[in-house]
């Protein structure tokens, strides 16, 4: 069974970082992109960026660079994306999403629980 | 950035009722190998988003055939035959036809 586990809730001050994590398991981690979004309270999701995990080769959203920096761990199956100079603007939960594959096409087929980060001081 | 615009912003029904969500692209979503990355999520509340509908009209594993998707270009449309309590919830187009991936502003399916 594919799995995408988040870590816990974050309570961050303004101007620092955070870095948020996403375990997976159930399926080969390093054949699939990851991508990771975030959902304002009761508004929009904006899609952020993705990462390949053979590979680690990434692509943002042109509004997120120089916010988000997205990584993985393949031995241990896990995708992680840092948040920097974190303003109220960043309080929002995140997801992470499989972007996966059926052969022929592509799809958000598995989405982590999200995580709530709140920046307050 | 593309704009999808869905409309209604809410939606009351009755169960048993058809209902249907617009969603219209601010540009064509149609890609140079004929393939038109459209895809709906419903997001229960409480709940991470969960797949629908791919590629404008094909079903996602395990989702009823009382969802169905139809639409070319700039303008797509999710039909709901017949409305269960368990379809309540915002519903989502989005594109990753061109990048970024871009999301509707959801439309909230509630009961009347």
């Amino acid at each position: 069974e594919v799995q995408l586990q988040q870590s816990g809730a974050e309570l961050v001050k303004p101007g620092a970082s955070v870095k948020l994590s996403c375990k997976t398991s159930g399926y080969t981690f390093s054949n699939y992109y990851m991508s990771w979004l975030k959902q304002m309270p009761g508004q929009n999701i904006e899609w952020i960026g993705n990462i390949y995990g053979g590979n680690g080769g990434t692509g943002y959203n042109q509004k997120f660079k120089g916010k988000a920096t997205l990584t993985v761990d393949k031995s241990s199956s896990t995708a992680y994306m840092d948040l920097s100079s974190l303003t109220s603007e960043d309080s929002a939960v995140y997801f992470c999403a499989r972007w996966g594959y059926d052969g022929t096409y592509y799809y958000f087929d598995y989405w982590g629980q999200g995580v709530m980060v709140t920046v307050s001081s | 950035d593309v704009v999808l615009t869905q409309t209604p912003s809410t939606l009351s029904a009755t169960i048993g009722q058809s209902v249907s969500i617009s969603c219209r692209s601010s540009q064509s979503l149609l890609d140079s190998a004929g393939n038109t990355y459209l895809y709906w999520y419903l997001q229960r509340p409480g709940q991470s988003p969960q797949l629908l509908i791919y590629l404008v009209s094909n079903l996602g594993s395990g989702v009823p055939n009382r969802f169905s998707g139809s639409g070319s270009g700039t303008d797509f449309t999710l039909k709901i035959s017949g409305v269960e309590a368990e379809d309540l919830g915002v519903y989502y187009c989005m594109q990753a036809t061109h990048a970024p991936y871009t999301f509707g502003a959801g439309t909230k399916l509630e009961l009347k």
